[in-house]
């Protein structure tokens, strides 16, 4: 079974600093990531995905995230975040082809100081 | 609206009971999934169903547990006899029936059991 390990539960950056998150995976095989981001009184929506070419991949609001296939890691940037970017990270691992679950990591919250 | 509903959003009752939430997928989509998230963790994977056909349940759903989706469209879930250890974030999420494509998540039922 697959399983998702999320560095940094709790992260507190002033506006303009950069942004990287951790997460790493544990699958034996091809997998389909995600990162997910949940704003204060919202629900989940997705901010970007990884199923296949391009390990460089990127989402809304200016976020990218790089799958390194030999560090099994999905890394989530921002060269420079604002206040608005405070929320919650999840990322999300799916082992690929048919269905297949997905296996969320605890989340890392994100509090973006002014 | 386009996107998944769920109803009730909150929900408070008395150990013991049952209650019943319901989730209505976004209309083209034939896989619809069940999760359940608690304070500083990831949504958990509780359930799936490809169209009507209830085709994995995870571990964690003890048999006080019973989803349904009679017609391939909402679906529901009721939890019999609830525990405070029930008291969660359940969240139903939804996507089309090829590959490639992401879970689109609603609000979540906020449950309390007291």
């Amino acid at each position: 079974a697959q399983s998702v390990s999320q560095h940094n539960h709790h992260v507190i950056l002033s506006e303009a600093a950069s942004l990287e998150l951790g997460c790493n995976y544990s699958y034996g095989g091809t997998v389909n990531l995600f990162w997910y981001v949940q704003y204060p009184g919202q629900h989940l929506q997705l901010l970007l995905k990884y199923f296949s070419g391009d390990p460089l991949v990127k989402g809304i609001k200016g976020f990218e995230a790089e799958f390194i296939k030999s560090k099994f890691s999905f890394n989530l940037r921002k060269p420079s975040v604002q206040w608005s970017d405070t929320a919650e990270y999840f990322c999300a691992v799916k082992p690929s082809g048919g269905y297949q679950k997905v296996t969320f990591g605890i989340g890392t919250k994100l509090q973006v100081i002014p | 609206d386009t996107g998944v509903s769920q109803d009730p959003r909150h929900k408070i009752t008395k150990r013991g009971q049952n209650v019943t939430f319901r989730c209505d997928p976004i209309s083209e989509h034939n896989r619809l999934y069940w999760y359940r998230q608690t304070l500083g963790q990831g949504p958990e994977f509780l359930t799936y169903f490809q169209n009507e056909a209830q085709l994995e349940k995870s571990r964690l759903l003890s048999d006080r547990f019973s989803a349904e989706r009679p017609k391939g469209s909402f679906s529901t879930l009721e939890i019999q006899r609830t525990e405070q250890g029930d008291s969660a974030m359940y969240l139903c999420a939804s996507s089309p029936g090829q590959d490639g494509y992401e879970q689109y998540f609603g609000p979540g039922t906020r449950l309390t059991v007291t």
